[in-house]
């Protein structure tokens, strides 16, 4: 049974970066099936796309927020990352990590999110 | 960018009762690539529908999608207890991918 965990600082000062890991168990990054996401969500809010990423390296990103983000991959820990630079409190939200299918472009199996707050 | 908006903005009703939640596009979503997903308070959202009208794997039969082109509807026959809860559409047809603003089912 498949499964991600988020993992990374809960707080981060303004005009920093945020740096979030996804661990991958239960079953290979390294496939054809699937692409692997960030989704974020302000406390109280909607959903926004952040980002997505295949295990040979190739990542779309949202363009709202593409000239801030990286994303990469890391297939010999299982794992991917999320960088976003120069944060505002706007920034503040769960972060999710997701498995979408290659396919269909939707998020089937996810993480259970981690809060990152921006404030000094 | 497309872009979804979903009414009502809350939807009361008592369980057993039938629930239509709306999301409309802002221009056609491609090959009706338009999925549904359900979040409860402190979780994930969880995929409940894509393509319109497929549901994913575990996904019982109550919960049904519809529609087409720049709108689409999710229906939920029977509410059961469970089933309150916010409810998210999103578009993976075209890129970026959006989501609706949400409804949230509640009890009446």
């Amino acid at each position: 049974q498949m499964q991600l965990q988020e993992s990374g600082p809960g707080l981060v000062k303004p005009s920093e970066t945020l740096s979030l890991i996804c661990t991958v168990s239960g079953g290979s990054i390294r496939t054809s099936s699937y692409y692997w996401g960030w989704i974020r969500q302000p406390p109280g809010k909607g959903l926004e796309w952040i980002g997505t990423i295949f295990y040979s390296g190739n990542a779309y990103y949202n363009p709202s927020l593409e000239s801030r983000i990286a994303i990469s991959v890391d297939t010999s820990k299982n794992q991917f990352s999320l960088k976003l630079r120069s944060v505002t409190a706007a920034d503040t939200a769960s972060y999710y990590c997701a498995r979408r299918r290659g396919v269909a472009r939707v998020f089937d199996l996810w993480g259970r999110g981690s809060l990152v707050t921006v404030s000094s | 960018e497309i872009v979804l908006t979903q009414s009502p903005g809350t939807l009361s009703l008592s369980p057993g009762e039938r629930a239509t939640l709306s999301c409309r596009a802002s221009q056609s979503v491609s090959s009706s690539y338009l999925a549904w997903y359900q979040q409860k308070v402190g979780q994930a959202p969880r995929l409940l529908i894509y393509g319109a009208s497929t549901r994913a794997t575990g996904i019982p039969d109550r919960f049904g999608g519809s529609g087409s082109g720049t709108d689409f509807t999710l229906t939920i026959s029977r509410l059961e207890p469970e089933d309150f809860a916010v409810y998210y559409c999103q578009q993976h047809g075209s890129s970026p991918l959006t989501f609706g603003g949400g409804t949230k089912v509640e009890i009446k």
